[in-house]
């Protein structure tokens, strides 16, 4: 089966720590993408991050940093010095079925308090 | 350039009604998809839109659920016979040209509730 697991339901920090989300999947594919989207309280599903299997390099934009790990199937985000406005439900995603359906992690609720 | 938009951005209608919720995708995407989140099954895949062939279905929950797209770009999405359950958000996404690990883009979605 071809899947996506966030084990953290839901995280709390203060304001300017660090935190990191976790995302494993399953998968037989030699080649495939990951992606990363934030659903603020909005509710629109904003994109982050794509990555594909051949590129293993660390990836970081501003206060966010990937890193993938084909050895251990994971795909982590991390925020440095998260700031309120952070606070989101950030879901990793994989796409299916010849790359056109998306099946997504359970998400992971993260709240930055003040 | 403009987004994904969705119209109604909220619908509450009575059980056993019919519901239209429409997407408009992004200017030249080829590919159009619809997904549902709800607080029980998370996210999920509904139906998949090439042109205005849809080739995957797979996720469409029963046959009260349809689809169509026309001319290319805007899709309709309609629950015949609504029930409580289908009670959710709805979201569409579009991405250029449908392949392979293609970023999808969404929209903001169509909050259903179904009394």
């Amino acid at each position: 089966a071809q899947k996506v697991t966030q084990a953290q339901t839901e995280i709390s920090v203060v304001e300017k720590e660090d935190v990191t989300l976790d995302c494993v999947y399953e998968t037989r594919d030699t080649t495939y993408y990951l992606f990363w989207y934030k659903q603020p309280p909005s509710g629109e599903l904003v994109f982050l991050i794509r990555r594909n299997s051949f590129d293993e390099q660390n990836e970081i934009s501003g206060r966010y940093s990937w890193n993938f790990q084909k050895s251990t199937s994971s795909f982590n985000f991390t925020i440095t010095a998260s700031q309120v406005v952070d606070s989101a439900v950030y879901f990793c995603a994989f796409p299916v079925n010849a790359g056109n359906m998306l099946t997504f992690g359970g998400g992971t609720r993260l709240m930055v308090k003040p | 350039g403009a987004g994904v938009s969705q119209s109604p951005s909220n619908k509450v209608t009575e059980k056993g009604k019919d519901v239209e919720l429409r997407c408009d995708p992004i200017s030249g995407h080829t590919a159009l998809y619809w997904y549902r989140q709800s607080l029980g099954q998370g996210l999920e895949f509904l139906i998949y839109f090439q042109g205005n062939s849809a080739p995957d279905k797979s996720g469409l929950p029963s046959d009260r659920f349809s689809a169509e797209r026309t001319g290319g770009s805007v899709s309709t999405l309609t629950i015949q016979r609504t029930q409580q359950e289908d009670s959710a958000v709805y979201l569409c996404a579009s991405s250029q040209g449908g392949g392979r690990g293609e970023t999808q883009y969404f929209g903001p979605g169509t909050r259903l509730l179904v009394l």
